[in-house]
């Protein structure tokens, strides 16, 4: 089975900063990787899928990166939205998400 | 507009059986495999299961082989997850969600999710 690891497990950040969070695979899953944000209360929504390619109406701030086996999702210039936590999921071989990260207001 | 409505979820002794539903309309949902999501009290989401577009191909994931079971009814436009041997760990919010074409496993659109407790 693929383990999926991501860092940090909670980052405190303010309105207008750079946020990058790191994915990591047990082995290669190529670019099979999809990103999503969840608020709580609510389902998870689609961020980025094949690692970067950005869901239809998904702000540009919004990017991702990486194959084999590390990845990033940058959020440039963070909006109040945008505190989260974010769970990467890999689709290579069957699928296994993320255990998450929280960002939070500084 | 997409719509996945779960259903079906409720407070099961263990050992005990459920069965989710999940109505979807606004898309052919005959043209898209669809999947089960679960995320324990204040924890991390979980893959369940997978179905093909067809049922031609069914997933499910170890924690749950040999116990739940994904199908769908492509007249009715509806998916199911018959859990059986229910177990305290099975205690989770179940998501029904549509699986992006082009894709396996990338959920594109989910439902808001149906409350499974099982407790004594």
């Amino acid at each position: 089975d693929i383990q999926m690891t991501q860092s940090p497990s909670t980052l405190s950040a303010s309105v207008g900063d750079r946020v990058i969070i790191t994915c990591r695979a047990s082995q290669s899953i190529s670019n099979g990787l999809a990103w999503y944000q969840q608020t709580p209360g609510k389902a998870p929504k689609l961020l980025i899928y094949k690692a970067s390619t950005l869901e239809t109406g998904v702000p540009s701030r919004f990017s991702g990166n990486g194959s084999g086996t590390e990845f990033t999702l940058t959020i440039n210039s963070l909006q109040p939205d945008d505190f989260a936590t974010y769970y990467c999921q890999q689709y290579s071989s069957y699928s296994t998400f993320g255990p998450g990260t929280k960002v939070d207001i500084k | 507009e997409v719509q996945l409505v779960e259903s079906g979820g409720g407070l099961v002794k263990p050992g005990g059986s459920l069965r989710l539903s999940c109505a979807a309309s606004g898309f052919t949902f005959s043209s898209y495999s669809m999947a089960w999501v679960r995320q324990a009290p204040g924890k991390g989401l979980e893959w369940v299961s997978t179905i093909s577009s067809r049922s031609r191909y069914k997933s499910h994931a170890d924690s749950v082989k040999g116990r739940f079971a994904v199908s769908r009814d492509n007249a009715e436009n509806s998916l199911y997850l018959d859990m059986n041997s229910l177990r305290v760990e099975d205690t989770a919010m179940y998501y029904c969600a549509r699986v992006r074409g082009g894709t396996t496993d990338v959920c594109d659109y989910w439902g808001q999710g149906s409350l499974v407790t099982v407790s004594t």
